[in-house]
Formats: C-alpha cells, structure tokens, sequence
C-alpha cells in the first residue's frame, strides 16, 4: 500500500522539461524524513537518480533535479530525452509504518 | 563494482515455503544494512524487509511480517529472505538492494540486483 501520491504519467516533447509530484503526509515527508528517487527502464532494476531531497550521485545527468517542500517532493527533468521514458519512484521512511515507503510511480512518456 | 545477484526464485504453490538468496561482491558487505524490496507483475514499488549491518535491527513491511525472515551471513556475503506461507499476492519480481548507510531511516537503496522471479500458483 502506497502513501506516496504521483501522478500516473507525465508526457513532453523533446527538450521539454516535466516535474513529477510525490506527495505524502506529517509521517513521512511531512516529519523531515528525506526523499529520494529512482528511475526503471523498461524490463530493468531500478536505479537511484536523487538522493536527500536534491542530490544526483555520480554518473546522474544535470537534467535531473529534486526539492522537497513541507509534506510534498518534485522531481525535474530538463530538456526531456528520449532515454528518460521509464517509471520513476519517490520513496521516504514512514515513522507511523517503521518501514520504507515507495511512491505510486510515474510513467514518463516523450512524445 | 558493486554486484548483487539474486536467487532462489521460481514457482510455488500456495502455502508452501522458499529461500531466495541475494550473493553480494564488489563492497564491504558488512558496513551496509540491506533490503528486499518486491515488484508484482506490473506493478509499483514496495519495500519488503531490512537488516542492519550486525542484524541488530530488522524491519518489515506489515503485509509481510509473522511470514517472512530476512537474514544474512557476512562471513559469505550474502542476504536471505525465507518465505512461508506463501501467497498468490507474493507473486512478484524481488529485488535485493543495498543501503547507503550501515543502519538509518533516514536511508536510500544505492545498489539494486536484476531481481529473482516469485510465481505463486497451484
């Protein structure tokens, strides 16, 4: 069970950029645990593109960024390419749950 | 380069057990808690269990928990998850993940493997 809100899918041409919103609540994103985010290719393993809120590791493009703001997250992509359509997750730690939550998943389509 | 391989997955029928196995190299496997996180067949994301470095700290989601025991062995570089009572509802892909920190909530999954494939049916 997802606690974790996102938007089902967000499409945009090349070059364009989108935002996808994670919204939570006073548990988890709202009690100052931190958000991170990670994006799956088609028939791959998830892979961790923001780390902390707003921290790309190494290897992750400047196109990729992330804020958090009370009890919501966003995540942007910049200059949408064609290799960023994939399912992207929000994930933070539930303090009512005691365990790690995932958001509900977006699917990036590129027009 | 960090590399988790997962096993152990298969068909099961309902209420029978399994032992899915995660082999981790290319790190210092008992500096890191680690996770079990669960994919179903089109479906999002959801965490599973986690264990400490020492085992000193185990958590599991409630959809889970009285069925499934998390483990490890550091001496062979591995985690486990043992699966009773399973159900047509764990049918799904899991993922064996590593954290970024030895023990936190406040943590993320650095590392994934490719995942071992859990079909329940009779």
């Amino acid at each position: 069970q997802s606690v974790l809100t996102q938007p089902p899918s967000v499409s945009g041409a090349p070059g364009q950029r989108v935002t996808i919103s994670c919204t939570g609540s006073s548990s988890h994103i709202g009690a100052d645990f931190d958000v991170h985010w990670y994006q799956q290719l088609p028939g791959t393993a998830p892979k961790l593109l923001i780390y902390r809120n707003s921290n790309r590791p190494s290897g992750v493009p400047d196109r990729f960024s992330g804020s958090k703001s009370g009890t919501s997250a966003s995540l942007a992509i910049t200059g949408l390419q064609a290799e960023d359509e994939a399912d992207y997750y929000c994930q933070s730690f539930d303090s009512s749950l005691s365990g790690f939550v995932f958001g509900t998943g977006t699917k990036v389509t590129v027009l | 380069e960090v590399q988790l391989v997962e096993s152990g997955g298969g068909l099961v029928q309902p209420g029978r057990s399994l032992r899915l196995s995660c082999a981790a190299s290319g790190f210092t496997f008992d500096d890191y808690a680690m996770h079990w996180v669960r994919q179903a067949p089109g479906k999002g994301l959801e965490w599973v269990s986690g264990i400490s470095w020492n085992s000193g700290s185990i958590g599991y989601a409630d959809s889970v928990k009285g069925r499934f025991t998390i483990s490890r062995d550091n001496a062979r570089n591995s985690l486990y998850l043992q699966i009773n009572s399973v159900r047509a509802e764990d049918t799904a892909l899991y993922y064996c993940a590593k954290d970024y920190y030895s023990s936190s909530s406040a943590t993320f999954f650095d590392y994934w493997g490719q995942g071992t494939l859990v079909t329940v049916s009779s």
